[in-house]
């Protein structure tokens, strides 16, 4: 257990529906980041937000939202889905920002879009 | 942004060999991890090593950060070692505390017995 939690670990939805997916970092960790996991993409980095606060974004769509809350929690809305949006999800969390620390992976959310 | 290149893209060696897996990366960093992601799609860090030189058990990890370059060391492979492994980085390029990983394509290993 990386103490970093996700849930759920499954999830199939269909076309245009939209889902929520949830991280609890590790404790005492500040950061929290969201990562997306497709065959023809690899791992890539969606978004980071920072004791409640947006940092960063990468290649995250439109159609795809996060936030996090006062306890540090975050959630991951992914909203009018595609077929290829069908991937591995993963939430990360760091103690601080700037890239000096390590991350902890969740063990991901398996998304299917049908 | 910063470019990681990983090689070999694959692996397949016989329990017991050893190998040496390479991670190029296009900037100056602050971070750097590998990682590995085994069969049922778990991502365990395995070292955080910007620079220097890190041992645990059978892996080690050197990272030569003037020359841009990282090496994973495996000794004495095992089967429970195959999958996928990644290495990541931060550029020190990345301002404003925004410090989200760039991952490599991965070194896909297979042990075979």
């Amino acid at each position: 257990d990386s103490g970093v939690t996700q849930t759920p670990k499954h999830l199939i939805t269909a076309t245009g529906q939209r889902v929520t997916l949830r991280c609890s970092p590790r404790s005492g960790d500040l950061s929290v980041y969201w990562y997306q996991q497709s065959l023809d993409q690899g791992l890539q980095f969606l978004i980071q937000y920072y004791n409640g606060e947006e940092r960063a974004k990468g290649n995250i769509l439109e159609r795809f939202s996060a936030q996090q809350f006062p306890d540090l929690h975050s959630e991951l809305n992914l909203s009018s889905l595609e077929l290829g949006d069908s991937a591995l999800y993963f939430c990360a969390s760091s103690v601080g920002t700037g890239g000096y620390y390590g991350y902890t992976f969740g063990s991901g959310t398996r998304l299917t879009v049908v | 942004g910063i470019q990681v290149e990983q090689s070999p893209p694959d692996l397949i060696l016989q329990e017991g060999a050893n190998s040496t897996l390479r991670c190029n990366f296009s900037d100056s960093v602050n971070n750097l991890q590998w990682f590995h992601q085994n069969p049922w799609g778990q991502l365990i860090n395995l070292f955080y090593i910007p620079s220097g030189t890190k041992q645990n058990g059978r892996l080690s990890a050197t990272t030569v950060a003037t020359e841009r370059y990282s090496l994973l060391y495996i000794s004495s492979s095992q089967t429970t070692d195959s999958g996928v492994y990644f290495c990541a980085v931060v550029s020190i390029y990345s301002g404003g505390g925004a410090d989200g990983l760039t991952f490599g394509k991965g070194t896909h290993l297979i042990i075979q017995p």
